[in-house]
């Protein structure tokens, strides 16, 4: 079974320009979730989606933003990016299960430069 | 606040000595602990999941154990691969809510 999958694996990018990544979730899993792990700090929850919907976001900017596809894919937009941006933004996907509250499975992650 | 505590944050041992890293948490409903082994510039790979106090996995040299306060995992004769930081992360309290709230990690190095 194939795993969470993201891409590019790396993206460099000046101030102020966009960035957009994107993550398709193991097969039968319909929500995603999206964290920020930047160097020397865990990792933080920036958002979830489940069957399309943004169901919760973290304390992070509006300009962090973006969507799920019918395919249950998503993806992740950062305008006007900034320096401190830089760091490994990871994928998650979860199945709905008789257990609400069961294991996120990640992705590798993209690797996002800011210069 | 929820929150999650790891120690050490760095834990060196030599191949075969035997250690337990620890997580603890501050949530008022435990809704599920999560181990996961994550490698250098690379996603979080998952372990296990604990939903209740007592409750006990194992997996070759790892084995998660859970308490009303805290988190052991214990790794039994490392070996060099097993050298990777270990997460742990917790669903917070409160309805609605499916982030992961994570620790941030012991950086595990095991030496031939």
């Amino acid at each position: 079974e194939a795993g969470v999958t993201q891409s590019p694996t790396h993206l460099i990018k000046t101030r102020g320009q966009q960035a957009t990544l994107r993550c398709s979730p193991i097969s039968g899993h319909t929500s995603v979730y999206w964290y920020q792990q930047a160097l020397g700090l865990g990792l933080q929850f920036l958002l979830w989606y489940d069957e399309g919907e943004e169901r919760n976001r973290g304390n992070f900017p509006p300009r962090f933003s973006g969507r799920q596809f019918p395919n249950y894919s998503s993806e992740l937009n950062v305008n006007a990016l900034e320096l401190e941006d830089s760091a490994l933004y990871l994928c998650a996907s979860r199945a709905l299960s008789g257990q609400e509250y069961n294991e996120q499975f990640f992705g590798p992650g993209t690797r996002l430069t800011v210069l | 606040e929820d929150q999650v505590t790891q120690s050490p944050e760095a834990l060196r041992l030599q191949e075969g000595e035997s250690s337990s890293l620890n997580c603890s948490y501050t949530v008022s409903g435990l809704r599920g602990l999560f181990w996961y082994r994550q490698d250098p510039g690379k996603g979080p790979e998952f372990l296990f999941t604990l939903y209740s106090a007592g409750e006990e996995k194992e997996k070759e040299r790892l084995k998660a154990t859970l308490t009303k306060k805290e988190s052991f995992l214990h790794i039994t004769a490392p070996k060099p691969e097993d050298s990777a930081t270990y997460l742990c992360a917790v669903y917070p309290s409160g309805g609605g809510s499916e982030k992961l709230v994570f620790g941030k990690g012991t950086k595990l190095t095991v030496n031939p």
